[in-house]
């Protein structure tokens, strides 16, 4: 899995707590990735990260934002985790030739 | 924006059979071409990724392109149960951007 790390595996939070997830890669990649795949959606873009600082906005960026103050590290924060929000997140990293994907967050808001 | 599009099954074959699988996408101008399989529960992993026309062969999978068409393909011989997975087809511009997914069953 390309030295891929998230943190947690599973989590239950509350509407209205933040919540940060934590992606963790051991090869020195510079582009890194958070997606979240739902039934009847599939994997959607949510930020990016092109090197240390660097970030952008994917397709579903609203209510969440990132982090990346280390090459091997990029955080993901609900910064008021919403019922909507529950969802599978997934990090990735790598460029053109393809992503390599973490095993994933599970993350329930109740 | 970026579309692109899968039926979602399930496709159902018989072990030992060719399982096709088929991808549309909107932008003409995109370049390079994933399939993901996606076991339940399981992250996707990376089967094949294919730039140009024709065809790409890789063991029992085949990657099939036709940008003129808009159209890629994957297809999979001597399909086992093993394959049964959702597979995910990702056109990537200045990041990937997938498909609902393909669900596969094979049976034995």
């Amino acid at each position: 899995d390309a030295g891929i790390t998230q943190s947690p595996r599973h989590k239950v939070t509350e509407t209205g707590t933040p919540v940060t997830l934590r992606c963790h890669q051991t090869e020195n990649h510079r582009y890194m990735y958070w997606y979240r795949q739902d039934p009847g959606h599939g994997l959607r873009l949510i930020h990016y990260s092109y090197g240390v600082k660097d970030t952008d906005k994917g397709e579903v960026s609203d209510g969440y934002s990132v982090s990346r103050s280390k090459t091997e590290d990029f955080l993901l924060t609900l910064e008021s985790a919403t019922s909507s929000q529950t969802s599978v997140y997934f990090c990735a990293v790598g460029q053109g030739n393809g992503y390599t994907f973490g095993s994933g967050t599970r993350l329930t808001v109740v | 924006q970026k579309e692109v599009e899968q039926n979602s099954g399930p496709l159902s074959v018989p072990e030992g059979a060719i399982a096709s699988l088929n991808c549309t996408y909107s932008d003409r101008g995109s370049q390079s071409f994933f399939w993901y399989r996606q076991y339940s529960g399981k992250s996707p992993e990376l089967i094949m990724f294919i730039y140009s026309n024709g065809d790409k062969e890789d063991g029992r999978f085949t990657a099939q392109l036709n940008k003129a068409s808009q159209y890629v393909s994957l297809l999979i011989r001597d399909s086992q149960p093993s394959d049964s997975a959702t597979y995910l087809c990702a056109v990537i511009d200045s990041t990937l951007t997938f498909g609902k997914g393909t669900m596969l069953l094979v049976s034995p």
